[in-house]
């Protein structure tokens, strides 16, 4: 089973607008990270946010975190089409000795249109 | 720093043929994970290794079978393959409780 769930499945916008991605889970977290992937290769970290923490930002990146509602959300501010990839949240579902292991969910399939 | 590396990037098998997917982590990473990834969906984990020894497996039958090597490196691999075994293998390295850094990744497609 997944234990984040990204929404939409996917989005599709215009040049210079901002894009949103929201990220539900169901478990208490120590973390959770934001991950970029081109064209079914590799994941790119993007951000790494604590469960302490807020908010974090990152260029022009904005992360949010809530876990008091189980949620997190990803903004990307004046999105060019180099942004075009799928995005997902992965959180520290499971601990093996000392390190998390990233459980991620389906992903939001982002386009920008030029 | 070369990052992650897997290889090869792409192959293609048989059913019921075995396959070795191969990567080495990022320099000074300890800690190598495989996951397995569908078209559409997210990243599934399958197992996570850690000073040679396998120290969490997710939810994969033990056709699956993996080892790491004294430099950290690590394979994965699949016996007996079936074509559901058709993914995008991604391997991550990481150093303990910091973010995981992904590879490329190895196309696998079974016919």
């Amino acid at each position: 089973s997944q234990q984040g769930e990204e929404d939409p499945q996917a989005l599709s916008i215009q040049e210079g607008e901002n894009a949103t991605m929201n990220c539900s889970y169901k478990t208490s977290i120590n973390n959770l990270q934001w991950y970029r992937q081109n064209s079914g290769r590799g994941l790119v970290h993007l951000i790494l946010i604590r469960s302490n923490e807020r908010e974090k930002h990152s260029g022009r990146l904005r992360v949010t975190l809530d876990t008091s509602k189980k949620s997190s959300s990803l903004l990307i501010t004046a999105s060019r089409a180099a942004d075009t990839a799928s995005y997902f949240c992965a959180t520290d579902g499971r601990v093996a000795g000392g390190s998390y292991i990233p459980t991620f969910g389906r992903g939001t399939s982002l386009i920008v249109h030029p | 720093d070369a990052g992650v590396t897997q290889s090869p990037t792409h192959l293609i098998k048989t059913r019921g043929q075995q396959v070795t997917l191969r990567c080495s982590p990022k320099s000074g990473h300890d800690t190598v994970s495989w996951y397995q990834q569908a078209l559409g969906q997210g990243p599934q984990f399958i197992f996570q290794y850690y000073e040679e020894e396998e120290r969490q497996r997710g939810n994969f039958p033990d056709r699956f079978s993996g080892h790491q090597f004294p430099n950290y490196s690590s394979e994965l691999n699949v016996n007996a393959l079936l074509l559901g075994d058709s993914a995008l293998y991604l391997c991550a390295s990481s150093l303990g409780r910091y973010e995981a850094f992904f590879g490329q990744g190895t196309r696998l497609t079974v016919v």
